[in-house]
């Protein structure tokens, strides 16, 4: 199947900061990116879909202030965690498909670990 | 809204079989995926269903009803290497297009 990258693969951060999160499709055009986001022992929440060339679009509750997504390309999406703090420490997914559904082969890169102390 | 629903755990021997339920509740319907988790790993598609009946794949099925809202993956022979979270997700249609949303997985723990 098709790869996608994600790096890095873990960071640690103090409050306050920010932590940006590069999401990567190594050998497709990804028309549409999503972020996801995990914690411990629970399913993956969508935070939002991301289409290239324009604006993210973010699932209820996700602050879009918080969470800057950029796709600024058909292979790059970035995730930027503006201001992290503790409760912000999660499992991050990115995932990226070519085509308007998921039938075509929707692809997940290996996360990224945030925490933040 | 959406809800989808699975159980939270499962246990299972060696060579046995298991059949991992799913029903769920969504608008825009686009068709139902299976994914397998590892943990602190991406998840890794196993198989999707768009129309009614069973997909078989090797050691793996998967089951779709529409009309129920119901899902099954059948996992067969089973290995110790099959421990893992297995995920259900929906596609289903949202305002950017269409969008994979997920269950809260079923740990399967496979013991000899």
């Amino acid at each position: 199947g098709a790869v996608v990258s994600q790096h890095p693969s873990w960071v640690i951060c103090k409050s306050g900061t920010s932590v940006k999160i590069e999401c990567r499709s190594l050998d497709f055009q990804a028309t549409t990116m999503f972020w996801y986001r995990q914690f411990p022992k629970q399913s993956l929440m969508l935070m939002a879909t991301s289409n290239e060339g324009s604006k993210a679009t973010y699932e209820q509750g996700v602050e879009k202030d918080k969470f800057l997504i950029n796709h600024a390309s058909l292979t790059l999406s970035t995730l930027t965690v503006t201001s992290a703090h503790p409760e912000d420490s999660s499992f991050y997914i990115c995932s990226a498909r070519f085509g308007l559904t998921p039938l075509l082969g929707q692809f997940f890169g290996p996360g990224t670990r945030l925490t933040v102390l | 809204g959406q809800n989808i629903d699975q159980p939270t755990e499962m246990t299972a021997t060696e060579g046995a079989i298991v059949q991992i339920n799913c029903t769920y509740q969504t608008s825009g319907f686009n068709g139902l995926f299976w994914y397998q988790q590892h943990a602190g790993e991406a998840p890794t598609f196993l198989s999707y269903n768009v129309l009614d009946g069973l997909e078989e794949k090797g050691r793996f099925s998967s089951f779709l009803s529409r009309s129920k809202g119901y899902s099954y993956l059948l996992l067969k022979e089973l290995q110790m290497k099959d421990s893992a979270s297995y995920l259900c997700a929906v596609s289903s249609r949202n305002q950017a297009g269409t969008a994979l949303i997920f269950g809260k997985g079923t740990t399967l723990s496979v013991s000899s």
